[in-house]
């Protein structure tokens, strides 16, 4: 089975200043997608960033980033200029490519806190 | 892009009453609905999976008799809690799927409390 692995519980920026969410992974798949969520306040999960497994480059969108290292099973999110809107708990998740089913696996999540 | 809509968002209930929650597929049809479950400053967990038109299947743990999950539609399916406890109360969340890549249509969740 795979897990998810997210070992910050809270992380703090400055706005405008850069952060790094950890992720690691454990799965005996070669292929598969990996995912950041956000999830604010109002609870709902908004879909970050996706990144395919069989990619090497990493993925982006805008301001938010990924640092994925295969061998290591990491999957890092980075994000940029952050912004008070950026305060939030951040899931990371991991899919198989394989089956039918498109099952998520979430790591325990890492609330962020963006500070003037 | 595609929407799920779930309702209601919050709602209290007494013990021993059942309560329903619904998640529509606004513009997609959802072959597969996920039913997560998120206990304050936790990750998701998920319970159940159904497919349209047939059986959920429930994750190891979870009660199939106390959380009835029905998919009789593709754009509609829904979690039934049944003869609910204060130990029940939560924030549940559905997800809708259509095939691959539709890991961004989850519902807005909704807070159950039982008192």
């Amino acid at each position: 089975a795979q897990t998810v692995t997210q070992s910050q519980p809270e992380m703090s920026v400055q706005e405008a200043e850069t952060v790094t969410l950890s992720c690691t992974y454990d799965t005996s798949e070669s292929d598969y997608y990996l995912f950041w969520y956000k999830q604010p306040p109002s609870r709902q999960m908004i879909l970050v960033i996706r990144q395919e497994a069989y990619k090497q480059q990493n993925a982006t969108e805008n301001r938010f980033s990924v640092n994925f290292q295969k061998a290591a099973k990491s999957f890092s999110l980075k994000i940029s200029d952050s912004q008070l809107g950026d305060a939030a708990m951040y899931f990371c998740a991991y899919r198989s490519a394989s089956g039918t089913a498109s099952k998520l696996t979430f790591g325990t999540g890492t609330r962020l806190q963006v500070t003037l | 892009g595609a929407v799920v809509s779930q309702h209601p968002s919050w709602v209290i209930c007494k013990s021993g009453t059942s309560v329903k929650i619904e998640c529509r597929s606004l513009d997609f049809q959802a072959t597969t609905m996920f039913w997560y479950r998120q206990f304050p400053k936790q990750s998701l967990m998920l319970m159940a999976t159904s497919n349209e038109g047939s059986k959920a299947t429930y994750e190891q743990g979870v009660e199939k008799d106390k959380f009835l999950i029905n998919h009789a539609s593709l754009t509609l399916s829904t979690l039934t809690v049944t003869s609910a406890h204060p130990e029940d109360s939560s924030f549940y969340i559905c997800r809708g799927t259509r095939g691959w890549h539709t890991e961004a249509f989850f519902g807005q969740g909704t807070r159950l409390t039982v008192v």
